[in-house]
């Protein structure tokens, strides 16, 4: 089984300060995305990488593929209290068909 | 409007009681998916199908089935529930591009 490890668990940090949350594995993935789950409902996609070393950014996130494409970074830079939510990554792997979502990260941005 | 919709939404059932979760997308995604959320321990994949008839296991499939007759819908079947297939359950669809859409989850417990 795949396995997918977040860290921190945990994140609360003060309104205008930086982050960055990170995903990593033992194994290859196809791709990798990231989501943001608000409580009571499903996740929502971020965005997805697919190339090694690949770099995306989203207004104030930035998103990182590892070369080797088994690990990936999400920094968010000057965190606002709309950021608050658990963030996902989900590497896709057998064709795209199996989603392996990691342990997941909880922030709390406080104003 | 796009959207994944899951029936019911919550649901409390004794062990051994048949039960089914319904799951439709409007959306002609050919790939669906079920998964399910538990503290710590993230989102698993239970069952996932890349079309009509056409399904496979994810992580965590003992104790569920699935079926696809339509393109449409993809249906959860619990067909006899134990406390431990307790939990919050997301059905998603995917389209070509990889845009996984998630449904609101159905919370479950089972006594």
């Amino acid at each position: 089984t795949q396995l997918l490890e977040q860290s921190p668990q945990f994140l609360s940090i003060q309104e205008g300060e930086n982050l960055t949350v990170y995903c990593n594995s033992s194994s290859v993935f196809s791709s990798l995305q990231w989501y943001r789950q608000e409580p009571g409902e499903g996740p929502v996609l971020l965005v997805t990488v697919v190339t090694g070393g690949e770099v995306k950014k989203l207004k104030r996130l930035t998103f990182q593929f590892g070369d080797a494409r088994k690990d990936s970074s999400l920094h968010i830079t000057a965190a606002q209290p709309g950021d608050t939510g658990l963030y996902l990554c989900a590497g896709l792997s057998g064709g795209y068909q199996k989603v392996t979502f990691g342990t997941g990260t909880k922030l709390q941005v406080i104003p | 409007e796009a959207q994944v919709t899951q029936n019911p939404r919550y649901l409390i059932t004794v062990t051994g009681k048949k039960l089914t979760v319904t799951c439709s997308q409007n959306m002609n995604h050919e790939y669906m998916s079920w998964y399910r959320q538990d503290p710590g321990l993230g989102l698993r994949q239970i069952y996932y199908s890349m079309n009509v008839e056409v399904t496979d296991k994810g992580d965590v499939p003992e104790g569920y089935k699935v079926s696809r007759k339509e393109k449409r819908n993809f249906p959860l079947i619990l067909e006899s529930p134990s406390p431990n297939q307790t939990s919050l359950y997301f059905c998603a669809s995917r389209s070509p591009a990889e845009t996984q859409y998630f449904g609101p989850g159905t919370r479950l417990l089972v006594l």
